[in-house]
């Protein structure tokens, strides 16, 4: 059965600090992973990734994808209060279950000041 | 706002009484997904339209769930005789079908059923 599995679960930090989200998933037909934010409502989208070894940033935020070992990382630097949220990982398949995605439960993250 | 959304936000209801959510896409998006989301879990698929065509739908979406998207715009989803344990959070994203489609979500419908 596909599944996606997120690690740590919940995680504090302090201001400041650096952070690293697992996402090791097995699935058949692997087409995409994304990684999503979630404060207390909808899930933003952060990045897609497809190909292995190319790192996507978006500021202090930034992932990466081993399709070999079947990970992915999401790092934070100089995380900030607003960081605190619930990260998912997702991951899309090609065929018949194509836009079906299988979600992580997630990995709650919570930022002291 | 052109994002994706949804109607209500949340909804309070007796066990047994039926219950619908909408959900308007972004405009130029031909997919709709409708995930549900438990306490402390990841949202899970539920089913998925291209246009008006429904493609799939989850062995979650049990024979009280229907979901319909008529004219291929916005999407209703249906829940019948509902249970407590479809108290939840309803999910609705939207995409665009091409190579690398990415879906986005809506704010959500929030139901508890008591």
């Amino acid at each position: 059965e596909d599944k996606v599995v997120q690690s740590p679960l919940s995680l504090v930090v302090h201001e400041g600090d650096t952070v690293t989200l697992n996402c090791s998933y097995e699935v058949t037909n692997f087409r995409s992973l994304l990684w999503y934010k979630q404060e207390k409502k909808a899930p933003t989208f952060l990045f897609m990734l497809t190909s292995s070894g190319i790192e996507k940033k978006s500021g202090r935020l930034s992932s990466i994808l081993d399709k070999k070992e079947l990970f992915s990382i999401l790092n934070i630097t100089a995380t900030q209060t607003g960081d605190s949220a619930v990260y998912l990982c997702a991951v899309d398949r090609y065929g018949g279950s194509q836009g079906n995605l299988i979600f992580g439960k997630g990995t709650k993250l919570s930022v002291k000041p | 706002d052109t994002g994706v959304s949804q109607d209500p936000r949340h909804k309070i209801t007796k066990r047994g009484q039926n219950v619908t959510f909408r959900c308007d896409p972004i405009s130029e998006h031909n997919r709709l997904y409708w995930y549900r989301q438990t306490l402390g879990q990841g949202p899970e698929f539920l089913t998925y339209f291209q246009n008006e065509a429904q493609l799939e739908k989850s062995r979650l979406l049990s024979d009280r769930f229907s979901a319909e998207r008529p004219k291929g715009s916005f999407s209703t989803l249906e829940i019948q005789r509902t249970e407590q344990g479809d108290s939840a959070m309803y999910l609705c994203a939207s995409s665009l079908r091409t190579d690398q489609e990415t879906q986005y979500f809506g704010p959500g419908t929030r139901l508890l059923v008591l």
